[in-house]
């Protein structure tokens, strides 16, 4: 099993749709999580870090669930300049390197 | 404010060459990282540093080497390329282990012929 999974999709989804995509982990020790976005042949950028309560930032709302060892972000109200690929990020608690998942396509069409 | 510079941003090289990829970052970071992004494959670590003078392997170090003689620079030199190494690197600095986030430069386009 990956230590990081994700979707790949693409994920097609019309513009002012919500879409939500999760990412799990292997390693129930894992305290760290991030989403990094990424744009077509692009550097990644911090989209925002999830906490254990949850957050929101605007659209974005993080999630986790550490029961069942996913992460979570949704999207709301989507606008095209959120076509990107999404990064799941989990710090591994042995060595505190980021292990990183291969990203989840998204697709916002007009 | 430049953030994280790589050079370059192409390269195309044939076996058994060898270069170094160029990174400064000029944001004081003590963190710096080496990472390589294949096509549908996740970020993979290949070296780190914590600070100048301090070097470590990552995940996927063979191949490769670097050094961290001061605060702003960590090159990559790839000794003897191989087709393998075709791939996307990226150079990036974190103010700690990264719970702020990672810094990226704009990434290097190696292709090995």
């Amino acid at each position: 099993r990956k230590e990081v999974e994700q979707d790949p999709g693409p994920f097609n989804v019309p513009e002012g749709a919500t879409v939500a995509f999760n990412c799990t982990y292997s390693n129930s020790a894992s305290q760290s999580f991030f989403w990094y976005r990424q744009d077509c042949r692009k550097e990644p950028k911090l989209l925002m870090s999830v906490y254990s309560s949850g957050n929101e930032d605007g659209r974005f709302t993080a999630q986790l669930n550490r029961a069942s060892q996913y992460i979570s972000l949704l999207i709301r109200d989507s606008k095209l300049s959120d076509s990107a690929t999404y990064l799941c990020v989990v710090r591994r608690p042995s060595n505190y390197q980021l292990i990183w998942g291969a990203g989840t396509k998204l697709i916002i069409k007009p | 404010n430049a953030g994280v510079t790589q050079t370059p941003k192409f390269r195309i090289l044939k076996i058994g060459q060898s270069m170094t990829l160029q990174c400064t970052q000029d944001m004081n970071h003590n963190y710096m990282y080496w990472y390589r992004q294949d096509p549908g494959m996740g970020l993979k670590l290949i070296y780190y540093s914590v600070g100048a003078g301090i070097t470590d392997k990552g995940e996927v170090p063979n191949g490769y080497n670097v050094s961290r003689s001061t605060t702003e620079d960590f090159p990559l030199r790839l000794e003897l390329a191989a087709p393998s190494q075709t791939s996307v690197y990226f150079c990036a600095s974190s103010y700690d282990e990264g719970n702020y986030g990672y810094t990226f430069g704009s990434g290097t386009r190696l292709t090995v012929v």
